[in-house]
């Protein structure tokens, strides 16, 4: 258990659909990125919030909207998505945006499968 | 671009025996972590390494970070099954944006029982 929780753990959409993703994490951290995991690819940072303000979005494609109402929430909102996009969405969360040792926890991930 | 390479991709060994698995940068890196993934799971920290020619041992784990501050290994003594997983080594660099973590692919590592 590393305090940071995702729902759900799988899910299947069709191209056309609109689903969310939801992460909380129980730390009290006050920085929560959204990471997309593909098969042979490493580990891709898509957003990152820092007290619930966006400080980063890696040219992200629009059908992919992130949501953070408070810093214990976030959620990814997903419409219109293509089979590419078919991967693990790893949430994670940590002290604080900088410092060189800042550590990462993350949930177990929502494996997405896009038909 | 900075490129961050981890080799092997894959690790088939017997239980018992010793294995060293690497992760070497195009840059110099302000700090590196190793991360452990098990099947289903999301990745979990092992270790962060800061300063050149640092050693850290875990358990059965002994990681290095090179004089160069551009490489690092992990040598694991001894595998168990329980070793099994995805070892991903992630780094940050200096300058803009220095807060991002640059991961590896990783290195999938299976102990035989």
């Amino acid at each position: 258990e590393t305090g940071v929780t995702q729902t759900p753990r799988h899910l299947v959409m069709g191209m056309t659909n609109k689903k969310s993703l939801k992460c909380e994490q129980h730390l009290g951290h006050n920085a929560m990125y959204w990471y997309k995991q593909s098969a042979k690819k490493p580990l891709e940072l898509m957003f990152v919030y820092s007290l619930e303000e966006r400080v980063e979005n890696n040219s992200v494609p629009s059908r992919f909207s992130p949501e953070c109402p408070n810093s214990s929430h976030l959620f990814l909102h997903l419409h219109t998505l293509q089979p590419e996009d078919s991967a693990l969405y790893l949430c994670a969360s940590s002290q604080h945006i900088q410092g060189f040792n800042e550590k990462l926890f993350f949930g177990s991930g929502t494996q997405l499968s896009v038909l | 671009t900075q490129l961050l390479e981890q080799s092997p991709q894959f690790l088939s060994i017997q239980e018992g025996e010793n294995l060293t698995v690497y992760c070497n940068s195009s840059s110099v890196f302000s700090s590196l972590q190793w991360y452990r993934q098990e099947p289903g799971e999301g990745p979990v920290l092992l270790v962060t390494v800061v300063t050149g020619g640092e050693v850290k041992k875990l358990k059965r784990l002994t990681f290095q970070f090179g004089d160069a501050r551009k490489d690092s290994s992990l040598h694991i003594t001894a595998a168990q099954p329980g070793d099994t997983g995805l070892y991903l080594c992630a780094v940050r660099y200096s300058g803009a944006g220095s807060y991002q973590l640059t991961f590896g692919k990783g290195t999938k590592l299976s102990v035989i029982p």
